[in-house]
């Protein structure tokens, strides 16, 4: 069955730095990647969408690529800052509209 | 943008009765909204798929019967949790695609803590 893996439960990065989160899939052929954060209590927010056919997305500090043969995305928060901190949850999705997620990476941003 | 709105936020019920969650879509028509369910530090599990006009589909292992949906509207979803137990306290929420063509993702509702006591 599908399986999606993000690389740690919780990720502690200094103020100022870049934060990278990984997702890897497999037994999946995604057609389509998001990223969503989540903060404690409340529904998800979506922050970036990139198709198979993507190499990188960037959107303000935020970029996200998307290796298809590695079948994995980075996710990074550059310049990052405590009000970065979150739950960041990948989510895969084909053509049905249906999307299934991650478990998510607690990032916290140190001051 | 869109926005969706997800009533109660909090709920708090007795074993063996009954709880409705509402979901709307604000300012877009959703043909087809998202029910999940999420515990403590777990990932959000997909539990039906509601479609507007016809009956919902539901996620292998979800009972269809305990947890009812219904899409009358293109902007309403209901979900009803019959017969709560305290195993079906957890967090649940909604989401509904504005345009899958689209880059927009899926838009959330802000959950509901359903508590059964």
């Amino acid at each position: 069955s599908q399986k999606i893996e993000q690389n740690s439960e919780a990720l502690n990065i200094q103020e100022g730095k870049t934060a990278t989160l990984t997702c890897n899939y497999t037994n999946y052929s995604p057609a389509y990647l998001q990223w969503y954060r989540q903060d404690p209590g409340r529904g998800p927010v979506f922050l970036l969408l990139i198709r198979e056919n993507e190499k990188e997305k960037r959107k303000e500090r935020l970029k996200v690529t998307f290796d298809t043969t590695l079948k994995q995305s980075l996710f990074h928060i550059t310049a990052s800052q405590p009000a970065d901190s979150a739950t960041y949850l990948c989510a895969l999705g084909k053509g049905d509209d249906k999307i299934i997620f991650g478990k998510g990476t607690r990032l916290h941003i140190l001051p | 943008g869109a926005v969706v709105s997800q009533h109660p936020s909090r709920v708090i019920c007795k074993s063996g009765t009954s709880v409705k969650i509402e979901c709307r879509s604000l300012d877009f028509q959703a043909t087809t909204m998202f029910w999940y369910r999420q515990f403590p530090k777990q990932s959000l599990m997909l539990m039906a798929t509601s479609n507007e006009g016809s009956k919902a589909t539901y996620e292998q292992g979800v009972e269809k019967d305990k947890f009812l949906i219904n899409h009358a509207s293109l902007t309403l979803s209901t979900l009803t949790v019959t017969s709560a137990h305290p195993e079906d306290s957890s967090f649940y929420i909604c989401s509904a695609a504005r345009d899958r063509r689209s880059n927009y993702g899926y838009t959330f509702g802000s959950g509901t803590r359903l508590t059964v006591v």
